[in-house]
């Protein structure tokens, strides 16, 4: 049990458009999913908390309207990246949890490619 | 304000040889600690997690980390390595109260050689 996905695992797409990524919880109901950016060869870092029903929590230095995240559902949270610019480029991984008791599950990751 | 520090960017181990990966934290409070995998390109695999109880913890594929308060570390252990063990590790903290957020370590970069 407990498993995520998101898709795409893979996007490339041109400078200026826009990409979604979706975050799903298959067998559970997430309270709260979490996004992550990944640079090459360096850790995760935070973006934002979003919980459902409610607007999402962004770390500081993330900028809300260029990373809009809608958790409509307590199964699906998206993440899209608007007007993309090169620097964009990463790997994005979600995370949903339960209940803070139950643990994290983490998805597969999204690798973000702008030209 | 909790923090993770794993101590070594880079560790290479021959195959069946000890594995050792270190990671020190801070915390102002009993922290909960986890050890996640990340093969490339690939999410995130939870290896084990500490929440207060036995503080050696045992993981899957045969990783474990002892929790030891006084050192404030938690570092991960496995007696032999096997190739498949090749990938990054990191070593998380929980954020205090109920947001539920985790920091992450730098990571570290398992290399192991036949």
């Amino acid at each position: 049990g407990a498993v995520v996905s998101q898709h795409p695992s893979r996007v490339i797409c041109k400078s200026g458009t826009s990409v979604k990524i979706e975050c799903r919880s298959l067998d559970f109901q997430a309270t709260t999913m979490f996004w992550y950016r990944q640079f090459p060869k360096q850790s995760l870092m935070l973006m934002a908390t979003s919980n459902e029903g409610s607007k999402a929590t962004y770390e500081q230095g993330v900028e809300k309207d260029k990373f809009l995240i809608n958790h409509a559902s307590l199964t699906l949270s998206t993440l899209t990246v608007t007007s993309a610019h090169p620097e964009d480029s990463s790997f994005y991984i979600c995370s949903a949890i339960r209940d803070r008791g139950y643990g994290y599950t983490f998805g597969s990751g999204t690798r973000l490619t702008v030209v | 304000a909790q923090s993770v520090t794993q101590l070594d960017s880079h560790v290479s181990v021959s195959e069946g040889t000890p594995v050792l990966l270190r990671c020190n934290y801070s915390s102002s409070y009993s922290p909960s600690l986890f050890w996640y995998v990340q093969h490339p390109n690939k999410g995130l695999q939870l290896l084990l997690k500490y929440t207060s109880a036995a503080t050696l913890v045992k993981g899957i594929n045969g990783f474990e980390a002892e929790f030891k308060k006084s050192e404030t570390s938690f570092h991960l252990t496995k007696p032999s390595a096997h190739m498949s063990d090749a990938a990054e590790y990191f070593c998380v903290v929980s954020v205090s109260g109920n947001t539920g957020k985790l920091i992450f370590g730098q990571g570290t970069t398992l290399q192991v050689k036949p």
